[in-house]
């Protein structure tokens, strides 16, 4: 049972590449998000899809782009990574419903020099 | 902007004893929930509150949910080492699916 699967799970970019994170799950989730992690700063929403065919900008979308393929995979671009994009990237899914459970990949460590 | 403010950040204890992590906002909740975070890993749901005054049990955690649902509680008794981790609460509001979380509490449980 692989749940939700990220890659790659880890990265290094020079300022002004550009690259894309692969997320699936394999759950029948409607709903699915992409988050960064930065230390002290918790989980915060860069975008998330609803349903397939839906997107929505999160708290900090800023230098991202995203893409829902199909149910199953949503993508995160990063058009020209810079330094302040170094963080931890997490994919999750979940039930379009309100108590329901968030689960999450395991995370892609993104070092932009 | 973080809705929902945790303390401590920071966490350091003797195996065995016991701690409050605590979870607020000045916004109501539908329903709050925590998360676990090992290194490494992504967060795993411990527990989802939903009904203010709420207390459920996990073992050796507790949790509790705010009269007014705008807080949260997580105590744990007689901490062990497996019990070091990041630990986030996130909360949900108006009939709204995505989770908003905290900071985090990142805890270190020495032998």
């Amino acid at each position: 049972n692989a749940g939700v699967t990220q890659t790659p799970k880890f990265q290094v970019l020079k300022t002004g590449q550009s690259m894309t994170l692969q997320c699936a799950q394999d759950m029948n989730h409607n709903s699915m998000y992409w988050y960064r992690q930065d230390p002290g700063m918790g989980l915060r929403l860069i975008y998330y899809s609803a349903s397939e065919g839906t997107t929505d900008k999160g708290e900090v979308p800023n230098g991202y782009n995203v893409s829902r393929l199909n149910k199953r995979e949503f993508s995160l671009r990063l058009e020209s990574a810079a330094p302040s994009q170094t963080s931890v990237y997490f994919c999750a899914s979940s039930k379009r419903t309100a108590n329901t459970e968030a689960f999450f990949g395991q995370g892609t460590r993104l070092t932009v020099v | 902007t973080q809705l929902l403010e945790q303390s401590p950040q920071f966490l350091s204890i003797q195996e065995g004893e016991n701690l409050t992590v605590y979870c607020n906002s000045s916004s109501v909740f539908s329903s709050l929930q925590w998360y676990r975070q090992e290194p490494g890993e992504g967060p795993v749901l411990l527990v989802t509150v939903v009904t203010g005054g709420e207390v459920k049990k996990l073992k050796r955690l507790t949790f509790q949910f705010g009269d007014a649902r705008k807080d949260s509680s997580l105590h744990i008794t007689a901490a062990q080492p497996g019990d070091t981790g990041l630990y986030l609460c996130a909360g949900k509001s108006g009939g709204s699916y995505i989770p908003t979380f905290g900071r985090g509490t990142s805890l270190i449980v020495h032998p």
